[in-house]
């Protein structure tokens, strides 16, 4: 079976611009967590999503958003990017929303310029 | 604010030594993870420590949860260059405090290198 597929893998924009990344989750799998890791730093929680529904957002300011679709696919969409936003957008899914069962998949490299 | 203190931040050691990466908070986790990462891919799960006082050994490597859930250790003995990579803790916590739904804290991570 596939693992945690995510698109693009990397992307490069510039300040003030949009950006909306996409997950796809290991099939079966109805959570997806979203996390930013910034170059030397652990990942930082951003959103769950748990059925379509929000379950737990991280402190991240509202120009990040996220849904789920009924496919249980996701994006994280962010807007006005500034340049501290440059990251690698992790995508973990799991089976009922258990961190511990979260599966990470290979992560989109943002660079804001 | 739950935190995760990982050290040492670098370790660079020959093929062959024995290494100990250490993961410390003030807080109580129900749960601790060890990921390793390799350059620009996603962490990928090497053990789930749940029970004080737990040790699980993954051929070489050794991780044990600390007595109180607080603090966790990951041993390698014998490294090889194929160890190489970040190696990450991660305690589980819930988003509220009526629990449900969870989350990972991470640390900052250790940086191993392993030299032939």
């Amino acid at each position: 079976d596939a693992g945690v597929t995510q698109s693009p893998t990397h992307l490069i924009k510039t300040r003030g611009q949009h950006v909306t990344l996409r997950c796809s989750p290991i099939s079966g799998h109805k959570s997806v967590s979203w996390y930013q890791q910034v170059l030397g730093q652990g990942p930082q929680f951003i959103f769950q999503y748990y059925e379509k529904e929000e379950r737990g957002r991280g402190n991240f300011p509202d120009r990040f958003s996220a849904r789920q679709f009924p496919n249980y696919s996701s994006e994280l969409n962010v807007n006005a990017l500034l340049l501290g936003d440059s990251a690698l957008y992790l995508c973990a899914s799991s089976l009922n929303g258990k961190a511990y069962e979260q599966y990470f998949g290979p992560g989109t490299r943002l660079t804001v310029t | 604010t739950q935190l995760l203190e990982q050290s040492p931040q670098f370790l660079s050691i020959q093929e062959g030594e024995n290494l100990t990466v250490y993961c410390n908070s003030s807080s109580v986790f129900s749960s601790l993870q060890w990921y390793r990462q390799e350059p620009g891919e996603g962490p990928v799960l090497l053990v789930t420590v749940v029970t004080g006082g737990e040790v699980k050994k993954l051929k070489r490597l050794t991780f044990q949860f600390g007595d109180a859930r607080k603090d966790s250790s990951l041993h390698i003995t014998a490294a090889q260059p194929g160890d190489t990579g970040l190696y990450l803790c991660a305690g589980e916590t819930s988003n509220t405090p009526q629990g449900g739904s969870e989350k990972l804290v991470f640390g900052k991570g250790t940086k191993l290198t392993v030299n032939p």
